[in-house]
């Protein structure tokens, strides 16, 4: 089974410096991966997310991905973090073996706070 | 678009007694899931309906949980007898395919808010 692991559990930085989440996941075949961003007091919303091709994934409000298939990796980005982006972001992957289905195996969540 | 709505939003009961979650996930999506969020641990799946049929209950702990999605719509979770260690988050989460061109893969979960419950 896969399984997913996010290095960092809580990150504090100011504004203006810039933000690296790392993701690794244990499983050898083709996956599909994730980032979820939950907000204080919202829901859990998307993104951004990998399926193939240009492995640098490009998502909402300035975010970024790089999946590095040798390294089992799937790291978040973001050059210059703001307040607004204090919230927990959660890294989660599909994999395709199970055709079927479309579940999401997620990491534990690192919770930034940016502090202004 | 409405999202997923879920309620109750907040629930306390004490342990061996019974809970029930609600979920209406959104107009036209085929797929329903429900997970649980234990504080300081990401979504774990419990449940997973396309229309009203389980795809995946592998994690679902049947001999206290439950999960009905009879008219393929709406859906609830049940936990009967609750135990200490279901404190948690409940998920609620749908997903369609339309605009992915049909691989299952690509369906986007949209989640709602989550049903707090604590058992005491």
């Amino acid at each position: 089974a896969q399984s997913v692991s996010q290095h960092n559990h809580h990150v504090i930085l100011s504004e203006a410096a810039s933000l690296e989440l790392g993701c690794n996941y244990s499983y050898g075949g083709t996956v599909n991966l994730f980032w979820y961003v939950q907000y204080p007091g919202q829901h859990l919303q998307l993104l951004l997310k990998y399926f193939s091709g240009d492995p640098l994934v490009k998502g909402i409000k300035g975010f970024e991905a790089e999946f590095i298939k040798s390294k089992f990796s799937f790291n978040l980005r973001k050059p210059s973090v703001q307040w607004s982006d204090t919230a927990e972001y959660f890294c989660a992957v599909n994999a395709l073996a199970k055709a079927a289905g479309n579940k999401l195996t997620f990491g534990g969540g690192t919770r930034v706070l940016v502090k202004p | 678009e409405a999202g997923v709505a879920q309620s109750p939003r907040y629930k306390i009961i004490e342990k061996r007694q019974s809970v029930a979650f609600w979920c209406n996930p959104i107009s036209g999506h085929a797929t329903l899931y429900w997970y649980q969020q234990i504080l300081g641990q990401g979504p774990k799946l419990l449940i997973q309906f396309q229309n009203n049929g389980v795809v995946d209950d592998s994690q679902l702990p049947k001999d206290r949980f439950s999960a009905e999605r009879l008219k393929g719509v709406d859906s609830t979770l049940k936990i009967q007898p609750a135990k200490l260690e279901d404190s948690a988050v409940y998920l609620c989460a749908s997903s369609s395919p339309h605009g992915t061109g049909g691989n299952p893969s690509h369906y986007e979960q949209y989640f709602g808010p989550g049903t707090r419950l604590t058992v005491t």
